[in-house]
């Protein structure tokens, strides 16, 4: 089955600087990974995500980038924020309806 | 923005004991799920539901566990004998029929506590 590898598990910016966290996964099949922001005690929050037949995508301060041939796919979040601060999860599913495999999370600290 | 509600929000149980915990989808999704996140770790698939019956069980959903959609609007997960490392948050989600713009809406979650 699909196994989804997130790195890493902490990481601590400075405001303003950029942040980016790295996934890669296990089964080619795979072709649609969203990114989720949980803060503490609260549901996982889709930020972005990204269909395989794009390799980029952009929403503000966010995108995310994939590398099919590569099997990873990565999160970017340009100046960032304190309110950034929360822990993102990688995913990794075959089709939106489907069951989604999620990383280990990354908790981001952004250091006043 | 329509929300997935999920009831209690936190519930304290014996070991032993039954517990069931309550979900109302959004009214157009068609595809129903419960994941699972024990404290600090990462959101675990339990099972997914369509068309009134389970599409997908992981490992983790053994005897112990069982959904069902009573009904029309409920959906809930049933665990009939609980045990100390069912302690998690349990989240169930639901997603539209088809590639609609929306993904996963994940409910606000319930915190089980078995003790």
């Amino acid at each position: 089955g699909e196994n989804v590898e997130q790195h890493p598990s902490t990481l601590s910016v400075q405001e303003g600087d950029s942040a980016v966290i790295k996934c890669t996964y296990s089964d080619s099949a795979s072709n649609y990974f969203p990114w989720y922001k949980q803060e503490l005690g609260k549901r996982p929050q889709l930020i972005i995500d990204i269909r395989s037949n794009v390799g980029e995508k952009k929403d503000q301060r966010i995108a995310v980038t994939l590398n099919k041939t590569a099997k990873h796919f990565s999160l970017h979040i340009t100046e960032t924020q304190p309110e950034d601060s929360a822990v993102y999860f990688c995913a990794a599913t075959l089709n939106r309806d489907d069951k989604i495999i999620f990383g280990k999370g990354t908790r981001l600290h952004i250091l006043p | 923005e329509p929300e997935v509600t999920q009831t209690p929000s936190h519930q304290v149980t014996q070991m032993g004991q039954e517990v069931i915990l309550r979900c109302v989808p959004i009214s157009n999704h068609l595809y129903f799920y419960w994941y699972r996140q024990i404290l600090g770790q990462k959101v675990e698939f339990l099972v997914s539901f369509y068309n009134n019956e389970i599409s997908e069980k992981s490992e983790i959903f053994d005897d112990q566990f069982s959904v069902e959609r009573p009904d029309g609007s409920n959906f809930t997960l049933k665990i009939r004998s609980t045990k100390l490392e069912d302690s998690a948050m349990y989240f169930c989600a639901s997603t539209p029929p088809g590639q609609g713009l929306y993904g996963y809406t994940f409910g606000s979650g319930t915190r089980l506590t078995v003790v």
